[in-house]
This record gives structure tokens, sequence and C-alpha cells, in this order.
């Protein structure tokens, strides 16, 4: 099956600097990588996805970038705030399959 | 609220004793998912419906655990003679094409 790794596990930035969590995935098949956000007692909110046809997407101050090749892809908040502190999760799956998930990474924007 | 919406959202239940949780999904989506997430990992799947079918089981889903869709719309997964280790998050998510979007989760402590 698939295995998705996710680093780091923990990032502390400053407000108004960017962030980039990475992952990989070992599943050439797979070709939809979404990105969670989860802040304490909730269930994960989806912010941003990609899917396989494409090497980057962005939507305001979030950007996903995708290497098919070398099966990896990349989460980017540029001018963080303290309300993007929160943690993150990474996964992959093949159209209609389940989803496998990164391990998460705890992120921290310090006022 | 249009979105996927779980209950109970807390449980806390004696060791042995049976507990069900429910889950109604996002109304166009056919697909349905249950995931169990402790704490500091990231979501790992248990199983997943199309309409009504229960299309695959993860090797988590012991004999103890079984869902049900029976209709197609909203789907309960019932843990039976729970033990400590069955103390999680369990997550409900659903989709109509690729995205996936979660509940709020049942966090069931077993005690």
């Amino acid at each position: 099956g698939e295995n998705v790794e996710q680093h780091p596990s923990t990032l502390s930035v400053q407000e108004g600097d960017s962030a980039v969590i990475k992952c990989t995935y070992s599943d050439s098949a797979s070709n939809y990588f979404p990105w969670y956000k989860q802040e304490l007692g909730k269930g994960p909110q989806l912010i941003i996805d990609i899917r396989s046809n494409v090497g980057e997407k962005k939507d305001q101050r979030i950007a996903v970038t995708l290497n098919k090749t070398a099966k990896h892809f990349s989460l980017h908040i540029t001018e963080t705030q303290p309300e993007d502190s929160a943690v993150y999760f990474c996964a992959a799956s093949y159209t209609g399959n389940q989803f496998y998930f990164g391990t998460g990474t705890s992120l921290t924007v310090i006022p | 609220d249009t979105g996927v919406s779980q209950n109970p959202r807390h449980k806390i239940t004696k060791r042995g004793q049976n507990v069900t949780f429910r889950c109604d999904p996002i109304s166009e989506h056919n697909r349905l998912y249950w995931y169990r997430q402790t704490l500091g990992q990231g979501p790992e799947f248990l199983t997943y419906f199309q309409n009504e079918a229960q299309l695959e089981k993860s090797r988590l889903l012991s004999d103890r655990f079984s869902a049900e869709r029976p209709k197609g719309s909203f789907s309960t997964l019932e843990i039976q003679r729970t033990e400590q280790g069955d103390s999680a998050m369990y997550l409900c998510a659903s989709n109509g094409d690729t995205e996936a979007f979660f509940g709020q989760g049942t966090r069931l402590t077993v005690v």
C-alpha cells in the first residue's frame, strides 16, 4: 500500500515569515494530494489540493507543489498569521480509494 | 449546515460495553469513509462505502468493529466489547468525486 512521510513534525515561525511542509509518497499510482488543517478537538479541514496532472497550485497565501518524478509534494504558507497555528496533514490517494495520511506537522506562528 | 455531521461528539464508556457512532455525510456524496485518529498521529483508514456497499476494510478493523450504510446515506460504526486501546477520535469523511470532507469526529474514551 501507499506510504506517506511528512516533515518536519514541528515547525515554529515568526509571524509574517513563510512555512514549508514536505511530504513524500511511495505509490506512483497516487494521483490526488490534499492538505488538511486540523485544530484542537476538530476534524481535519481541507485547505488545498493538487492533482497529478498539475505541478503547482496557489490559493491566496497557500500554495502546493508536486514533483511526480521524485514523488514529493510540499505546502507553502506565506505571510503567516497566528491563526495559521494548527496541525497540518498531507495525504495521497488514487481517485476513489482511501486516503493515506502523513503523521502531521504542528505549526506554531509566533506573534 | 450541509457539512459532514457526526454524533455523538464525545463518548465515555466502560471497558466491555458496546458503542455506536453515527455519520451523516454531505447529501450528494456517494463515498463515505471511517478513519481513526490517535493523539499525535494522522488519521488511519478503517473502512469505506460506495453507496451502501462496503468496498474495503483495513486490517485495523477487528471483528469487534462493524460498519453499515444501509440506505447509502448515513452510516454507523459499532464497536463491541470495547477495550482501552479503542480510545481515539473516530472520523467520518465523504466525497462525491475527489475532495473528501471530514466531520468533527467522535472522541471515544474507554475507562
